[in-house]
């Protein structure tokens, strides 16, 4: 099975918009971390907002914010006032046993985001 | 440098010819890891440095593929015998943490 499922290949949204991308996880691990990562044309991944599995709060950074809904293992990201160098590929990711010291991230296929004029 | 730095940052090789990746972590970075990039889809992780020990090499495909990091500061990501499968963006990241892990912009190696 995925550990990460992203189902939206492409989404469009129009500047200054709203958007929400979808990520839903796999695991048995009470101890783990949720990411989004941007990654544009240049090919650097860049690092967005982190969700721990014991933190109550919804993260947010800036116009970054993660949906975490535990008992549904879903963690989407909403960008708020969606800006034209918003548009990327968007990777969510997951590293388990934060505890046991088990450190790679697990991917998912992505969503690429293109921002409307 | 700022940044986790790759190189070269595109790779031509022809089948059956030996290539090595290089990476040079943020300073001061005791993790470092590298993932492999298939085109359209996420990274897929391939191993794992604390330090100069490698710690984790579960995801490096078959015996062709080899990563070191002596002095536990730059690595290198060693591929023998490339065949066409191994066309794909090979990313490094060094972290401090459990959580922010920072990315170089990848090499590219296109096996024709």
């Amino acid at each position: 099975a995925q550990k990460i499922t992203q189902t939206q290949p492409g989404m469009f949204v129009q500047e200054k918009e709203a958007v929400t991308l979808d990520c839903t996880y796999d695991t048995s691990d009470q101890s783990y971390g949720l990411f989004w990562y941007k990654q544009p044309s240049s090919g650097e991944m860049i690092f967005l907002i982190y969700q721990g599995s014991y933190d109550e709060q919804n993260a947010t950074e800036g116009r970054y914010s993660l949906n975490f809904q535990k008992a549904r293992k879903s963690a989407n990201l909403v960008i708020s006032a969606s800006q034209l160098g918003d548009s990327a590929m968007y990777f969510c990711a997951m590293r388990e046993g934060l505890r046991t010291g088990a450190n790679n991230l697990f991917f998912g296929t992505g969503t690429r985001l293109t921002v409307i004029p | 440098g700022a940044g986790v730095s790759q190189s070269p940052r595109y790779k031509v090789a022809k089948r059956g010819q030996d290539v090595a990746l290089r990476c040079d972590p943020i300073s001061g970075h005791v993790s470092l890891f590298w993932y492999q990039q298939a085109l359209g889809q996420g990274p897929e992780f391939l191993t794992y440095f604390q330090n100069e020990a490698q710690l984790d090499k579960s995801g490096l495909p078959s015996d062709r593929f080899f990563a070191e990091r002596p002095e536990g500061s730059v690595s290198t990501l060693k591929i023998q015998r490339t065949q066409q499968e191994d066309s794909a963006v090979y990313l490094c990241a060094s972290s401090l943490s459990n959580i922010e892990a920072f990315f170089g912009q990848g090499t590219r190696l296109t096996v024709v």
